[in-house]
């Protein structure tokens, strides 16, 4: 079946830093993926749409200088949370979909920011 | 705008026992409908979805859930839970483009 697999699993930084997370379609190409964010015992809300080659689309409210998305190739693309904060310690979610529906979704399984 | 109301936080069930979990949704096309599973600290399994056809669709893990248009549903239910079924369960709908709208999700604890 698809997978996604999204790295690093935990990390954890200094406030000021930026930190990069990928997300990569392991045996599919993936023409759209998705970033959301989750904060603890709260439900996942969509940050930003990343089609490849082209730029990401934004949440409303998102700030997409704070979060750069770059989906560079079929298989992978990469949320950056640049001069991290500890408001933006939270659970980051990717998903990817190769279908045309679509809504063939395969999540990864998080990474967990902690910004100290 | 697109919304999905799971009105219960914390259910609590013993083993062997039915289970449903209800969801609410707003959305003014027919609706695309999701139902994924969290464990801690992990991502999301897709449990069942729902297009379009039979509005009982059968997922994995022995859960199954029904669409009703006229009640703007879609429960999932199971009919014997187990002690591994402990998770978060979160209902999505499908908001077009691809994007996924999730209520707020529905922790199940499970008794011995």
């Amino acid at each position: 079946g698809a997978v996604v697999s999204q790295h690093p699993s935990r990390v954890i930084c200094k406030s000021g830093t930026s930190v990069k997370i990928e997300c990569r379609s392991l045996d599919f190409q993936a023409t759209t993926m998705f970033w959301y964010r989750q904060f603890p015992k709260q439900s996942l809300m969509l940050m930003a749409t990343s089609n490849e080659g082209s730029k990401a689309t934004y949440e409303q409210g998102v700030e997409k200088d704070k979060f750069l998305i770059n989906h560079a190739s079929l298989t992978l693309s990469t949320l950056t949370v640049t001069s991290a904060h500890p408001e933006d310690s939270s659970f980051y979610i990717c998903s990817a979909t190769q279908g045309t529906s679509g809504y063939g979704y395969t999540f990864g399984s998080g990474t967990r920011l902690t910004v100290v | 705008a697109q919304s999905v109301t799971q009105p219960d936080i914390h259910i609590t069930v013993s083993e062997g026992a039915s289970l449903e979990l209800r969801c609410n949704y707003s959305y003014g096309a027919t609706p695309y409908l999701f139902w994924y599973v969290q464990s801690p600290g992990q991502g999301l399994q897709l449990l069942l979805k729902y297009f379009s056809g039979d509005t009982l669709v059968q997922g994995i893990k022995g859960f199954e859930a029904e669409f009703k248009r006229s009640q703007s549903s879609f429960n999932l239910r199971k009919p014997s839970v187990h002690w591994s079924d402990a998770a978060e369960y979160f209902c999505a709908v499908g908001a077009g483009g691809g994007k996924l709208i999730f209520g707020q999700g529905t922790e199940l604890s499970v008794k011995p």
